[in-house]
């Protein structure tokens, strides 16, 4: 069975880190590329990051950029976002998810973690 | 910025059926960018309903469909249930590498 499993979140001043880890079992972590994906509260889906399956390709959205970084570590079977400089309109659930980009299969996200609480806040 | 846009909500009668789109701010959306939609209840985390267009995921009941309608990729709930209700979201992938979700859609059922 597949499980992503989100952990690492917590409340932080603006302008400080923290880094987010998913532990992922039930399949072959190194096959495919993953995702994190966030929520605002009371508010939609914003897609954050992603990583190759080797780690040797990222890619973030734009007002990330420079401020998070996306890792994974295939013999921990882990995926990681460390966050950097944050800002209060970082605040949201982060989830990890399975992107099946070049996976033989299609673009997109076909299993979730329950997701980690981030509040940035003074 | 690359802005995907959803209708904010619909309601929906029991039985009846919903059309929910998910345009792109400049352009058409197209299969090239294999349109997908995911539904999320609250405190729930997302949980995904089709892919590539027009293809349901494992166990999503055949009263969901998706399809491009015109210039918007478009999804379709026939026969509505009282447990179809949720937020809807679409997600484009983009040929930079990068995604973009809608901005959702929140149907209710009643």
């Amino acid at each position: 069975e597949v499980q992503l499993v989100e952990s690492g979140g917590i409340l932080v001043q603006p302008g400080g880190s923290l880094r987010l880890s998913c532990a992922a079992s039930g399949f072959t972590f190194n096959r495919y590329w993953m995702s994190w994906v966030r929520q605002a509260p009371g508010k939609g889906l914003e897609w954050v990051a992603n990583i190759k399956r080797d780690g040797s390709e990222q890619h973030y959205m734009d007002s990330v950029k420079g401020r998070f970084t996306i890792s994974r570590d295939n013999v921990k079977n882990s995926l990681f976002l460390q966050m950097n400089s944050l800002r209060v309109e970082d605040t949201a659930v982060y989830y990890c998810a399975r992107d099946l980009r070049d996976a033989g299969s299609y673009p997109y996200f076909d299993y979730w973690g329950q997701g980690t609480q981030v509040t940035v806040s003074s | 910025q690359t802005v995907v846009t959803q209708e904010p909500s619909f309601s929906v009668s029991p039985g009846g059926t919903v059309t929910l789109t998910c345009g792109l701010s400049s352009g058409s959306v197209s299969t090239s960018y294999y349109p997908s939609w995911y539904r999320q209840t609250p405190g729930q985390a997302p949980r995904t309903l089709i892919y590539n267009t027009n293809i349901r995921s494992s166990g999503v009941p055949g009263r969901f469909s998706g399809y491009i309608l015109g210039n918007r990729a478009a999804l379709t709930i026939t026969g509505a249930q009282a447990d179809d209700e949720s937020d809807y979201y679409c997600l484009l992938y983009m040929t930079s590498g990068i995604y973009v979700f809608g901005t959702g859609t929140t149907v209710t059922v009643l």
